[in-house]
């Protein structure tokens, strides 16, 4: 276990509703990265907080926004969901020293959405 | 364009031998490379990280060569076991931790 935990585990939604997304990163660990994932796909890089503030971002639409917490855990907020939405969506925490600093990322279990 | 390419077909070997999974890469330059385990449903879990100035890397069981002028990553499972079985993830970091990944091969390894 990596003492990533994220929540739901599962959640339905239907098109044009919202979804946030939890993220609570590992003890000690300063920046959260979240990942899609579909099915038979790798994970893609969506965007990357580092104490707090936005750190980079993947090729992802503005309605996916996030949010990093004064004690590191994350959320995901995505609005007016596609059916393309659909997918395990994943967050990694790790320490970096630096902005941009090379560290193992620690990937949680992640959450299942279904866009119907 | 850049692409991390990984076998699509599931790799099928009997239990005991060794397994060899591919990772090649185009376009990019990292400065290392990561390999990841996923089992169906949850995250992956790091593996091995490998740097570009490093040829090899052993890890109990497992053993990742990197050869940057090939622009090929090989991952080795040696005495597999059906335990091994799972999908096997080759990552890129082309900058500020975040991971470009392969689509993955599934490995499955019989009793």
């Amino acid at each position: 276990e990596t003492g990533v935990t994220q929540s739901p585990t599962h959640l339905i939604k239907t098109r044009g509703q919202q979804v946030t997304l939890r993220c609570s990163s590992q003890s000690g660990h300063n920046t959260v990265s979240w990942y899609q994932q579909a099915l038979g796909q790798g994970p893609q890089f969506i965007f990357q907080y580092y104490r707090e503030e936005e750190n980079g971002r993947g090729n992802f639409p503005p309605r996916f926004s996030g949010l990093q917490f004064p004690n590191y855990s994350s959320e995901l907020n995505v609005n007016a969901l596609e059916l393309d939405d659909s997918a395990l969506y994943l967050c990694a925490s790790s320490l970096a020293r630096v902005r941009g600093g090379t560290d193992t990322q620690y990937f949680g279990p992640g959450t299942r959405l279904t866009v119907l | 364009s850049q692409k991390i390419e990984q076998n699509s077909e599931a790799l099928n070997i009997q239990e005991g031998k060794t397994a060899t999974l591919t990772c090649n890469y185009t376009n990019y330059s990292p400065a290392y490379l990561q390999w990841y385990r996923q089992d169906p449903g949850r995250g992956p879990v790091f593996l091995l990280l490998i740097r570009e100035n490093e040829k090899e890397k052993r890890k109990e069981r497992l053993k990742v060569t990197f050869d940057t002028t090939l622009k090929q990553s090989l991952f080795h499972i040696t005495a597999s076991q059906p335990a091994d079985s799972a999908t096997y993830l080759c990552a890129l970091e082309p900058g500020f931790q975040k991971l470009v990944f392969g689509t993955g091969t599934r490995l499955l390894v019989s009793p």
